[in-house]
């Protein structure tokens, strides 16, 4: 089973700056079958990227994904005040896991 | 606007079967192909796969959790259920019913309910 390692535990930015989360994989995610989600407190997650890089429907295009392999990303290229949550990576092409998560806080 | 309900017990006694159903509203189960799922999340933690299901009973159980799980779907009430036996301390989290894309590979939840939480304990 592939293990997903995301990073930082934490990112502390403020409004209008760049988010950069990493998602790293313990085993190659075959056909680049990678997801993330948002998430708030209370509330379920919100698909944003699947297949690595494709945006889900609505989802703003600050938010994008990239990688491959064993290491992908997420980036919001403005943060606005709603993006302050909790992101999950989540690999559905053989192990079907989820990372533990990156909470992206208000600095 | 597609609805997802989960509904259940809130409290379930350890060594019990922890039984949860999802109501779709706005949409038929039937009506086209994609997949209806489960997923937990402990409080506090991440989040869980643990299975789908299609509405002509197609079954994929996440194998962490195979042994235990039991996937069914009612397509006359538009619901789909989960059972899982021998529920232990480790089994309470906020569960949720979700849907993804009935394709291969395609286990991604575009789709969630709001999530119940189901507490182990006696």
């Amino acid at each position: 089973e592939s293990v997903l390692t995301q990073s930082p535990g934490t990112l502390s930015l403020s409004p209008g700056e760049r988010a950069t989360l990493s998602c790293r994989a313990s085993q190659h995610v075959l056909g680049n079958f990678l997801a993330w989600y948002q998430q708030k407190p209370g509330q379920a997650p919100r698909l944003l990227i699947f297949g690595t890089s494709k945006r889900a429907a609505g989802i703003p295009d600050r938010f994008s994904g990239g990688g491959y392999g064993t290491d992908f990303t997420l980036t919001i290229s403005r943060l606005e005040p709603e993006d302050f949550a909790v992101y999950y990576c989540q690999e559905y092409g053989d192990s079907k896991t989820f990372g533990q998560g990156t909470k992206v806080e208000i600095k | 606007q597609l609805q997802l309900q989960e509904s259940g017990p809130g409290l379930v006694k350890p060594s019990e079967t922890l039984s949860l159903t999802c109501t779709v509203s706005n949409y038929s189960i039937n009506n086209t192909p994609y997949y209806w799922a489960w997923v937990r999340q402990p409080p506090g933690k991440g989040l869980e796969y643990l299975g789908s299901i299609s509405y002509a009973g197609a079954i994929y159980y996440n194998p962490p959790l195979r042994s235990r799980v039991t996937l069914s779907v009612d397509t006359s009430k538009n619901q789909f259920s989960l059972r899982l036996t021998s529920a232990t301390a480790s089994d309470t989290a906020v569960y949720f019913c979700a849907r993804h894309p009935y394709a291969a590979h395609a286990e991604y939840f575009e789709h969630w309910g709001q999530g119940t939480l189901v507490t182990v304990s006696s």
